[in-house]
């Protein structure tokens, strides 16, 4: 079962802060995110495991609230390099992750 | 040299013809996988392989099927293609970890069925 992402997209403007939020109806063991340029393939940004690590990349940070079984991604002071495509993978007890939909970030001069 | 790297990279086919997708890896890894993707759906899981021994079908695995000849190469076969198979497909890779699991992407084949 799919997590689910949103919002669907965003556009900024460089310098702006944006936030992504992943939801899941299972229990989750971890969650990681994503960036996908246009045309190529996802690259791993970081993960969040249980006990709501906040974990960062850049500017780039993230939350995990397992209680919830959400997690959010914190694009701050937004650059032009940060526009692509974000996923969420979720770990569950499954051990497969699964992949939200996406969203979409432009970030514009 | 690319750790993840797939076969073909674009491939343009007919209705009802066998298409074979293979990907190879150079990460050591025990885990691969195959997944397709689609404009809004975001990555769907067809098939993976823990190690050599153990296959698992995905999401979607109907209409697929794959063979994990060694633990660097895994390929995804469309026994009879369709048109609603046109998409961009990623294999990945992964080290065992229970809580890990950080997914390294090849760059995609394209495929159009026609």
């Amino acid at each position: 079962q799919q997590p689910v992402q949103s919002p669907q997209a965003v556009i900024l403007r460089e310098g702006e802060d944006a936030v992504i939020n992943c939801s899941s109806s299972k229990a989750l063991y971890s969650v990681h995110w994503y960036r996908q340029k246009h045309g190529e393939a996802p690259v791993f940004l970081m993960i969040l495991l249980k006990g709501g690590e906040q974990k960062g990349h850049e500017k780039i940070s993230a939350s995990f609230n397992e209680k919830k079984q959400q997690s959010s991604l914190y694009l701050t002071a937004s650059q032009l390099s940060y526009s692509g495509t974000y996923f969420c993978g979720t770990l569950s007890n499954d051990y497969k992750l699964s992949f939200g939909a996406g969203t979409t970030v432009t970030v514009r001069a | 040299d690319a750790d993840v790297t797939q076969t073909p990279r674009n491939r343009i086919t007919k209705t009802g013809k066998r298409i074979m997708l293979e990907c190879s890896q150079t990460k050591g890894h025990d885990r691969m996988y195959w997944y397709r993707q689609d404009p809004g759906l975001g990555l769907r899981l067809i098939y993976y392989s823990f190690d050599v021994k153990d296959i698992n079908k995905g999401e979607i695995s109907d209409g697929y099927s794959v063979s994990r000849q060694a633990q660097a190469k895994f390929s995804l076969s469309l026994e009879s293609a369709i048109p609603n198979q046109t998409a961009l497909y990623f294999c990945a890779t992964s080290g065992a970890g229970e809580y890990t699991d950080t997914q390294y992407f090849g760059p995609g084949t394209r495929l159009t069925v026609l």
